[in-house]
């Protein structure tokens, strides 16, 4: 089975700039959630989406958005870039029945200049 | 509010001796407990989890409900066991998935 893909693997942005992240979950896993990753504040979760609807979601601001497709495919977009987006952005997939494990990608390093 | 407290960013053994990475919950259901562990260049990846009750690489965790704690422990640590340590816990209910700030464990020859 083919893990979790995420795209692209790098990005440089400069503030002020959009982007938009992509996730490529487990074949079969309908759930994928999105997560900041940085040294000082570890892994922050974003939000979760789940037979493309968001199901959950964590405290970031409305820059922070995203959609599921209905192959669930995961895009996570963010607007207005500032320098404290700059982080690794990881997604993860899962059945999406709650207690399951969650199998993450490789992570989207992003830096904001 | 549900909260994963991990109180050790940083917790530095030397190679053989015991180690133990703390873990404590905030939930009033009945959640479910894991530990996450990633390795330098790797992926984040399942370690253990509470309903399982195994040992994955010598490690071992318990939970303790009265204490609301999920300690990580392993008796003689190795050094490919430095990485960075995450506790998770998962609602069946709301199916939210809530990760601790992480403990990097460094084993020193």
């Amino acid at each position: 089975k083919a893990g979790v893909t995420q795209t692209p693997r790098y990005l440089i942005k400069t503030r002020g700039q959009q982007v938009t992240l992509s996730c490529s979950p487990i074949s079969g896993h309908r759930s994928v959630s999105w997560y900041q990753q940085t040294p000082g504040q570890g892994l922050q979760f974003l939000f979760e989406y789940f037979s493309e609807t968001q199901r959950n979601k964590g405290n970031f601001p409305g820059r922070f958005s995203g959609r599921q497709f209905s192959n669930s495919r995961s895009e996570m977009n963010v607007s207005t870039l500032e320098l404290g987006d700059s982080a690794l952005y990881l997604c993860a997939s899962s059945l999406g029945d709650g207690g399951n494990e969650q199998f993450f990608g490789p992570g989207t390093r992003l830096t904001v200049l | 509010a549900q909260r994963v407290t991990q109180p050790e960013k940083l917790l530095s053994v030397f190679k053989g001796a015991p180690v133990e990475l703390k873990c404590n919950y905030s939930y009033s259901g009945s959640p479910e407990l894991f530990w996450y562990v990633q390795y330098s260049r790797q992926r984040l990846q399942l370690l253990l989890r509470h309903i399982s009750r195994e040992s994955i690489k010598g490690f071992t965790a318990d939970l303790n409900k009265g204490e609301t704690s999920f300690h990580l422990k392993k008796p003689f640590a190795q050094e490919e066991d430095s990485a960075m340590y995450y506790c998770a816990l998962s609602s069946t209910g709301t199916y939210k998935y809530i990760f601790g700030t992480g403990t990097r464990l460094k084993v020193l020859a």
